[in-house]
């Protein structure tokens, strides 16, 4: 089945670093990506959708210059979070559906993100 | 009114027993109903996707759609320690698998051996 691989799964940094995490779809083409964030104990909270070789649709109250999203292939989509602070440490999660078919999204398996 | 309502639980049942979680929605619109199982620390995990009305069964798993009463469910039988997880409920309408997926709260289940 189709299969949404999410890199890396786990990351710690100093506060003041970019960072970026990368989601494909390994399987299928995917023109339209999502990106969430979760924290504990709460359900997914949509960020942004990422479209293949145009702009991001950001969600109202999520900063577009603080997380960057560039979908430059069919497969890949990136979500950089740029001068990231300990306010941003969370769990980000990507999906997406197979554009070729009316099948419903999967699920990358999160990355944590850790700022110190 | 939020657009889909989920009793976040937690929900704790012995092993072997049935299991039944719910969502109710708001809008009439949704036309394609998930349930997502998500452990902790990874990313939900697609169990059961229907269209409209109608029940489809998967294994131990059960997914029923009641749109006139803006009513899903999942039911577990024979449920296993390996079912704690929670599972969360999304909802789209028909305007493709790009739309975006509103999602309840997510209700946490424990299975005890």
């Amino acid at each position: 089945g189709a299969v949404v691989s999410q890199h890396p799964s786990w990351v710690i940094c100093k506060s003041g670093t970019s960072v970026k995490i990368e989601c494909r779809s390994l399987d299928f083409q995917a023109t339209t990506m999502f990106w969430y964030r979760q924290f504990p104990k709460q359900s997914l909270m949509l960020m942004a959708t990422s479209n293949e070789g145009s702009k991001a649709t950001y969600e109202q109250g999520v900063e577009k210059d603080k997380f960057l999203i560039n979908h430059a292939s069919l497969t890949l989509s990136t979500l950089t979070v740029t001068s990231a602070h300990p306010e941003d440490s969370s769990f980000y999660i990507c999906s997406a559906p197979d554009s070729a078919s009316n099948q419903p999204q999967h699920f990358g398996d999160g990355t944590r993100l850790s700022i110190l | 009114q939020k657009e889909v309502e989920q009793d976040p639980g937690p929900l704790s049942v012995p092993e072997g027993a049935i299991v039944s979680l719910n969502c109710t929605y708001s809008n009439s619109a949704f036309q394609y109903f998930m349930w997502y199982r998500q452990y902790s620390r990874k990313g939900p995990e697609l169990l059961m996707y229907t269209y409209s009305s109608g029940n489809k069964e998967d294994g131990r798993f059960t997914a029923q759609v009641d749109k006139s009463s803006k009513y899903i469910s999942l039911f577990i039988r024979d449920s296993q320690p390996s079912d704690s997880a929670t599972y969360l409920c999304a909802m789209r309408n028909s305007g493709g698998s790009n739309y975006k997926l509103t999602f309840g709260k997510g209700t946490l289940l424990t299975v005890n051996p």
